[in-house]
């Protein structure tokens, strides 16, 4: 059964930091690319970042380009999200999705249950 | 970025009802769209895509259909367990991914 766990969110101030974990099972971790995804409370879904297992490529959302950090450890099938430079607008839950497929085929298949980021003095 | 709006933004329905929720992309995205069901307190679950493609194990009342820019998710017969809020999202120009707003179905 495919799972995604998410830790390490919390209450942060403004201008710290925090780093995110999402911890994969069941099914081969290092041969899928990965990615956050935020919700603001009551609001809708916002993409943050993925992370692309075939090229190496990371993408970021202009939100958080310069601010956040993408990656991974294939060996402790994990993901990671560090969040520097945190903003009241940064509060969230964040969701880790598997990306699957391309093309036509892309989907964000499984998600974790998330881990909620509150940015606030 | 791909703009994605949805409408309606919420609406109100009763089990067994035919239920159209519209997505409409800024620019043609080819069937590169995926719909998403969350509910509150809850993470979201791929329910389509490819703009018509049921994921494994979604239920088959739920179907999509559209391209280029006008997409559509329909249930064919509204169930208890479907008051949630849908989203779309666009993944043919990326990044980024952009999500619709959501639309929610709630109880009449």
């Amino acid at each position: 059964e495919v799972q995604l766990v998410e830790s390490g969110g919390g209450l942060v101030k403004p201008g710290g930091s925090l780093r995110l974990s999402c911890a994969a099972s069941g099914f081969t971790f290092s041969s899928y690319s990965m990615n956050w995804v935020r919700q603001a409370p009551g609001k809708g879904l916002e993409w943050v970042s993925s992370i692309i297992v075939n090229t190496g490529n990371i993408y970021y959302a202009d939100s958080v380009k310069g601010r956040f950090t993408i990656s991974r450890d294939n060996a402790k099938n994990s993901l990671y999200l560090q969040m520097n430079s945190l903003r009241a607008e940064d509060t969230a839950v964040y969701y880790c999705a598997r990306w699957e497929g391309a093309a036509t085929g892309l989907r964000f298949d499984y998600w974790g249950q998330g881990t909620l980021v509150t940015v606030s003095s | 970025a791909v703009r994605m709006t949805q409408s309606p933004s919420s609406f109100s329905a009763s089990t067994g009802d035919r239920v159209t929720i519209t997505c409409r992309a800024s620019q043609g995205i080819s069937n590169y769209l995926a719909w998403y069901q969350q509910k509150p307190g809850k993470a979201p679950k791929l329910l389509i895509f490819g703009a018509s493609t049921l994921q494994s194990g979604v239920p088959s009342r739920f179907s999509g259909s559209g391209s280029g820019t006008d997409f559509t998710l329909t249930i064919s017969s509204l169930q208890s367990e479907d008051f949630a809020t849908y989203y779309c999202q666009q993944y043919y120009y990326y990044p980024p991914f952009t999500f619709g707003p959501g639309t929610t179905v709630d109880i009449k």
